[in-house]
């Protein structure tokens, strides 16, 4: 079945720090992927999307690439801001390979500090 | 436009109970997803129901779970005879499109039940 995973947690890292969390996957169809952030007692709210191979989304300064080749997602930022502090989640959506709801990674908790 | 909406927030059961978890979708949408977050754990998939129609519920455990999404009202997810292992986060998500059309969901703030 499908899978995501992304680097553990959690991220330490001063303001203003570049920030890389990692993100690779195992689909059966052509995924779409996503990164999700969940601030403290909020729900997911989406952060970035790629449809297809090579697409870029980006968002807030964030930005992932879409890699099939490495089958990766990574989730990049280069100056960091303490409201940035929250969980962030890698999924993918895979209706063709015959799953309707998304697919998550377990997360990664950054906390960023002053 | 309210977003998705999960009532209660906060919910304490003891073992042998039953707990009901409801979700109001946003406005104009007719899908609705149901996720649980088991701690230490991202979110899984449980079922995918449009109005009155159950699509996918691949993810729900075979026994004591259900869900529904009737014509009126919120979607309900239902658990009978809770047990300690059911202490997570239940998240809701809804979206406009579903099955092979993608379309973003927005989730809820999320259900948390304690069972004790």
């Amino acid at each position: 079945g499908d899978s995501v995973t992304q680097m553990e947690g959690p991220v330490t890292l001063s303001e203003e720090a570049f920030l890389t969390i990692n993100c690779t996957y195992t689909a059966t169809g052509y995924p779409s992927l996503f990164w999700y952030v969940q601030y403290p007692g909020e729900g997911l709210q989406l952060l970035l999307k790629a449809t297809k191979a090579d697409d870029k989304g980006s968002n807030k300064g964030f930005e992932a690439t879409y890699r099939k080749e490495t089958t990766s997602f990574h989730l990049e930022k280069g100056s960091v801001q303490v409201s940035d502090s929250a969980v962030y989640f890698c999924a993918l959506s895979d209706p063709g390979g015959g799953a309707d709801g998304l697919t998550f990674g377990k997360g990664t908790h950054l906390i960023i500090q002053p | 436009n309210a977003g998705v909406m999960q009532n209660p927030r906060h919910l304490v059961r003891r073992r042998g109970q039953e707990a009901r978890l409801r979700c109001s979708p946003m406005k104009g949408h007719s899908h609705v997803y149901w996720y649980r977050q088991l701690p230490e754990e991202g979110l899984k998939f449980m079922v995918y129901l449009q109005k009155e129609n159950i699509i996918d519920e691949s993810g729900m455990p075979k026994e004591r779970f259900s869900a529904e999404f009737p014509k009126e009202g919120p979607s309900i997810l239902r658990i009978q005879q809770v047990v300690r292992g059911d202490s997570a986060a239940y998240f809701c998500a809804s979206s406009t499109k579903g099955g092979t059309s993608w379309a973003e969901q927005y989730f809820g703030p999320g259900t948390r039940l304690t069972v004790t």
